[in-house]
């Protein structure tokens, strides 16, 4: 079975550019999680999807923003990219919202914004 | 601030020998405590699992220890094999929150040598 994919693996941006990643979940998953590593630090919660709504967000400003579809795949977008921004993005899916479930990752797409 | 700690940035063990990964938290609503284990290039792959009503989990080499009281966990890997290095990340997820969302150390990189 397939696991999380992401696309793409790597992307060089430039300040003030806009970026848009993409996460196709486990099948059968419907909740999809993204998260921001930086390097040197652990994955930081950025936003949780589930059945296509937003269900939870973390301390990220408005220039990020995702989507969940009706395939439960999900999309990240940041815009007015800053050098900060560079880092890992990780998506991670699991079968519901919650509860103790482990979350599934994806090896990440790796944004360098110059 | 940061609500889950690991404090050492690398451990150094020899293959056959016991590796014991530490983990504090500060947050008392934290519920479920999970490790990970991470190569590079590659997302967070889950390893083991204890919710706050056990204080130890086995599985295989690996076990989990929660001590509640200290809001301390640790992870043993015995014995320690040369592919167990990578870099391991402790998480915990909030019994307030709506949603999955996991907050993570900045990890431990463990280094087990033939």
């Amino acid at each position: 079975d397939a696991g999380v994919t992401q696309s793409p693996t790597h992307l060089i941006k430039t300040r003030g550019q806009q970026v848009t990643l993409r996460c196709s979940p486990i099948s059968g998953h419907k909740s999809v999680s993204w998260y921001q590593q930086v390097l040197g630090q652990g994955p930081q919660f950025i936003f949780q999807y589930y059945e296509k709504e937003e269900r939870g967000r973390g301390n990220f400003p408005d220039r990020f923003s995702a989507r969940q579809f009706p395939n439960y795949s999900s999309e990240l977008n940041v815009n007015a990219l800053l050098l900060g921004d560079s880092a890992l993005y990780l998506c991670a899916s699991s079968l519901t919202q919650g509860g103790y479930e482990k979350l599934f990752f994806g090896s990440g797409t790796q944004l360098s914004v110059l | 601030d940061q609500q889950v700690k690991q404090n050492s940035p690398s451990l150094s063990v020899q293959e056959g020998r016991i590796s014991i990964l530490n983990c504090d938290y500060t947050n008392s609503m934290f519920d479920y405590f999970l490790w990970y284990k991470k190569y590079p290039a590659e997302g967070p792959t889950f390893l083991i699992s204890i919710s706050s009503i056990k204080d130890k989990n086995e599985d295989g080499r690996f076990t989990v220890f929660l001590n509640k009281s200290a809001k301390h966990l640790s992870l043993h890997i015995v014995p320690s094999q040369p592919g167990d290095s990578a870099v391991y990340f402790c998480a915990a997820r909030d019994s307030g929150g709506s949603n999955y969302k996991l907050t993570f150390g900045k990890g431990t990189l463990l280094t087990v040598n033939p």
